[in-house]
């Protein structure tokens, strides 16, 4: 069982929105601001799309967009394309015991 | 430009040991926080272990006591010695990245895939 709770499944049409949680608690998400969001395309390394909560690295299209509200963090994707097609996997940092915990995952499928 | 590459995963009988490594290159293994991350078959993504750059090793309870983290500073490498191997740490195991921190990773090897079976 993952330490981050994800919903296993989101979808949407292309060209709308879709959000995706991710819930832990007071030692990790909503602890910090350093949640961080990766986009993981099959047999593919991760990707990091969003960090410290709302951050995006270079080259990462600002349709992605991350927030976080109390022990719960959400990524939200815009104007859906086919190829973000892909696992979305949260972080956060939890800690210098357990130092990073991730979510379980949520498959987004654009239909 | 930056580029991790795994190698040393295989097939392993349960008990046994395994030592994976990491070639690094766009930037040496000490100035970064240099970290394992795991997936196993099907599953999501699971944090093994960092090593500072200052020398200090964290390890995942799940793996605490039976891997150890280190790097070789000459050869610019990292390595997981993985001993008692479990069926459970079947997995692909990657080799991540992120300078100055330990709260992302935001550069990531292709994986190897270690079988304990």
């Amino acid at each position: 069982q993952s330490a981050l709770t994800q919903p296993p499944s989101a979808s949407g049409s292309p060209g709308q929105s879709v959000t995706i949680s991710c819930t832990g608690t007071s030692s990790d998400v909503g602890g910090y601001n350093y949640v961080s969001w990766y986009q993981q395309h099959p047999g593919k390394a991760p990707k990091l799309m969003i960090y410290e909560v709302s951050r995006r690295p270079s080259g990462v299209p600002d349709r992605f967009s991350g927030s976080k509200s109390g022990n719960t963090a959400s990524l939200t994707v815009s104007g859906l394309q086919a190829e973000d097609e892909a696992d979305y996997y949260c972080s956060s940092y939890a800690g210098n015991n357990n130092l990073l915990v991730f979510g379980g995952g949520t498959r987004l499928t654009v239909l | 430009e930056v580029q991790l590459v795994e190698s040393g995963g295989g097939l392993i009988q349960p008990g046994g040991s395994l030592r994976l490594s990491c070639a690094v290159s766009g930037f040496t293994v000490i100035s970064n926080y240099m970290s394992w991350v795991r997936q196993a078959p099907g599953k999501g993504l699971e944090w093994v272990s960092f090593i500072y750059s200052g020398g200090s090793t964290y390890y995942a309870d799940s793996v605490k006591g039976r891997f150890t983290i280190s790097r070789d500073n000459s050869k610019n490498m990292l390595y997981l010695q993985m001993n008692s191997l479990r069926a459970d740490d079947t997995a692909v195991y990657y080799c991540a990245t992120a300078k100055s921190t330990v709260t992302r990773f935001d550069y990531w090897g292709q994986g190897t895939l270690a079988t304990v079976s």
